[in-house]
């Protein structure tokens, strides 16, 4: 079975600021990683996402996220953080013998002070 | 429609009672999952919907939970004999044929059990 272990419940931090949420899972297959965010108030969005080819991967907004398989990590991180970023953050797993069902971590709050 | 649209928004009923979740998909899209996202809570997995296929029931967490999927599109997630645990909010979200390419959330239906 697989599983999401997100390391950080909460984080807090300064505007402009960098931030790295911890993300690490188990599995027995070959897995695809996700990160979502939830605004507030509002549904999951996709943020990115690893299939194949390039560890390292990138959003639109700036964040990052590198693929170790070695240590079983997909970490989320961005250089400097703006106070929109403020919302919560799910690391997921997904995989083919599970009918790529996601698995979720139990998430990261990131709030953003000025 | 655009996107994953679920109604209610939000539910308020009393202990005992019995609820429906409605979900209506992204027109095309095969597949169908519901989760439920608890306070402090990572996303939990109930069901899974794929084509005409028999649903993955295995993430329900009793017998008082039921789901049906009618003509492919539109889903009804099932709550009887509601208790206090129950509350949470209810994501539905659906893919295309390549589920890899990610999940399109709804925005959530908030049951409150009182």
């Amino acid at each position: 079975a697989q599983s999401v272990t997100q390391l950080d419940s909460q984080v807090p931090v300064f505007e402009e600021a960098p931030v790295e949420l911890r993300c690490n899972y188990s599995s027995s297959v070959s897995v695809y990683l996700f990160w979502y965010v939830q605004y507030p108030n509002q549904g999951l969005q996709l943020l990115l996402k690893y299939l194949s080819g390039s560890t390292l991967v990138e959003s639109i907004n700036g964040f990052e996220a590198e693929f170790n398989k070695s240590q079983t990590s997909f970490h989320l991180r961005k250089p400097s953080v703006h106070i929109s970023d403020t919302a919560e953050y799910f690391c997921a797993v997904s995989d083919s013998r599970n009918d790529y069902k996601l698995s979720f971590g139990a998430g990261t709050t990131v709030t953003v002070r000025a | 429609g655009a996107g994953v649209s679920q109604s209610p928004s939000n539910k308020v009923t009393e202990k005992g009672k019995d609820v429906e979740l409605r979900c209506d998909p992204i027109s095309g899209h095969t597949a169908l999952y519901w989760y439920r996202q608890s306070l402090g809570q990572g996303l939990e997995f109930l069901i899974y919907f794929q084509g005409n296929s028999a649903p993955d029931k295995s993430g329900l967490p009793s017998d008082r939970f039921s789901a049906e999927r009618t003509g492919g599109s539109v889903s009804t997630l099932t709550i009887q004999r509601t208790q206090q645990e129950d509350s949470a909010v209810y994501l539905c979200a659906s893919t295309g044929s390549t589920p890899l390419y990610g999940y399109t959330f709804g925005s959530g239906t908030r049951l409150t059990v009182v």
